[in-house]
């Protein structure tokens, strides 16, 4: 069956520090792949997507992840931490036009 | 504001009582889906429409769930006789899918049910 994995369910930087967070799926057909953030009371709002177009993918608030088939990743980066990047993210795949299948989340702490 | 509503934000009901939400999706969007999101999880997919056309439907869904886009706008998600294992986030998301890609989905802020 299709799913993504999110390795680390906490993750906590430095504010300006690199931010790595991992993401595998496994499937026999490489997946769409998202990235999505939910802020606390909020939506979830999507960061960025993979749509086999391009293997690096840039989205908002200067968040990139690359799609890396050898390794069925698609780790979310950003160079630099913010303290409004503290959130919950979730990775994300869908195969076709189908629903999303989502990983457990990561929460990001960002420490001042 | 032309996003996702849900409502109600907040349910807190008695075990075996009937609840039901409610979402107003984007008005262009063809798709509506409804998720399951409990603490510490990601959302897991419950179903999701095609204008009034309910496509799919998880295993999660049990008899007590159900779920009617009448007119292919709104959507209601009805629990019956709720259990406090149904205490969770539910959320529902839209999209304007086509055949060859997959859209971006857009959630509302979800409707928090505590079963008691």
């Amino acid at each position: 069956a299709q799913s993504v994995t999110q390795l680390g369910s906490h993750v906590s930087v430095s504010e300006g520090a690199l931010v790595l967070l991992r993401c595998n799926y496994s499937s026999s057909v490489p997946p769409y792949l998202f990235w999505y953030v939910q802020y606390p009371n909020q939506g979830l709002q999507l960061l960025l997507k993979y749509t086999s177009a391009a293997t690096l993918v840039k989205g908002i608030n200067g968040f990139e992840a690359e799609f890396k088939k050898s390794e069925t990743s698609f780790h979310l980066t950003k160079p630099s931490a913010h303290m409004s990047d503290a959130a919950e993210y979730f990775c994300a795949g869908a195969l076709g036009a189908n629903n999303l299948f989502f990983g457990t989340g990561t929460r990001l702490t960002v420490i001042p | 504001d032309t996003g996702v509503s849900q409502n109600p934000r907040h349910k807190i009901t008695k075990r075996g009582q009937n609840v039901t939400f409610r979402c107003d999706p984007i008005s262009e969007h063809n798709r509506l889906y409804w998720y399951r999101q409990t603490l510490g999880q990601g959302p897991e997919f419950l179903t999701y429409f095609q204008n009034e056309a309910q496509l799919e439907k998880s295993r999660l869904l049990s008899d007590r769930f159900s779920a009617e886009r009448p007119k292919g706008s709104f959507s209601t998600l009805e629990i019956q006789r709720t259990e406090q294992g149904d205490s969770a986030m539910y959320l529902c998301a839209s999209s304007y899918a086509r055949l060859t890609n997959t859209g971006e989905l857009f959630f509302g802020e979800g409707s928090r049910l505590t079963v008691l």
